[in-house]
């Protein structure tokens, strides 16, 4: 069964310091890795796609990696406006080619 | 580019009663569009798949008759609770992708629910 889970589930960071989100992954096929990040009471917002391992992209202060087990949402001197919930979500062959399967999210909190 | 609305953002109503949110793609067309329901600090749990001019694909354990999905044209699909109850109260998102792509969903702000 194709499953994602994410960690940690909660994150507070200072502004300006460094940090890794992880999503780990198990799905059959890997047809894509998405990356989102959610406001409060917000629809996701996509943010990055992974498709093979090795591949790395990189928006602003974010940059999200890919392994064949994981993938990491590195952010880099965060600052208070990044604060969101991060959801990482899988697409494998399995489940129709359309279904994506997320993670619960990290929350994180980026303090002045 | 690929903005999703969706309609009301929060409606509150009674038991019994029915809700329909929309949800249009605003500046590209959509021939898949994808109903999800979120929990409070859980994940995205997809409900169905809406395809233009088609049935919708309903997610194992989720009630057809309770959530109809229409997707009448490339920009719009709704979904409708009926005969809605308590524990039917939730953040409801639709998702679009691009027509012609194959990947990224873009989604919608959500549309709160609430039943009394």
């Amino acid at each position: 069964e194709d499953q994602v889970t994410q960690s940690p589930e909660a994150l507070r960071l200072q502004e300006g310091e460094s940090s890794s989100l992880n999503c780990s992954y198990t799905v059959s096929g890997l047809r894509g890795l998405f990356w989102y990040r959610q406001d409060p009471g917000k629809g996701p917002e996509f943010l990055f796609t992974l498709y093979s391992a090795g591949e790395e992209k990189e928006k602003e202060r974010l940059k999200a990696t890919l392994t064949k087990k994981e993938s990491f949402l590195h952010i880099t001197a965060p600052k208070p406006e990044d604060s969101a919930t991060y959801l990482c979500a899988v697409r494998g062959v399995t489940g129709g080619y359309n279904k994506l399967i997320f993670g619960a999210g990290t929350r994180l909190a980026v303090h002045p | 580019g690929a903005v999703v609305s969706q309609h009301p953002s929060r409606v509150i109503c009674k038991s019994g009663t029915s809700v329909k949110i929309e949800c249009r793609s605003l500046d590209f067309q959509a021939t898949t569009m994808f109903w999800y329901r979120q929990f409070p600090k859980k994940s995205l749990m997809l409900m169905a798949t809406s395809n233009e001019g088609s049935k919708a694909t309903y997610e194992q354990g989720v009630e057809k008759d309770k959530f109809l999905i229409n997707h009448a044209s490339l920009t719009l699909s709704t979904l409708t609770v009926t005969s809605a109850h308590p524990e039917d109260s939730s953040f409801y998102i639709c998702s679009a992708r691009v027509s012609g792509s194959t990947d990224t969903q873009y989604f919608g702000p959500g549309t709160r629910l609430t039943v009394l």
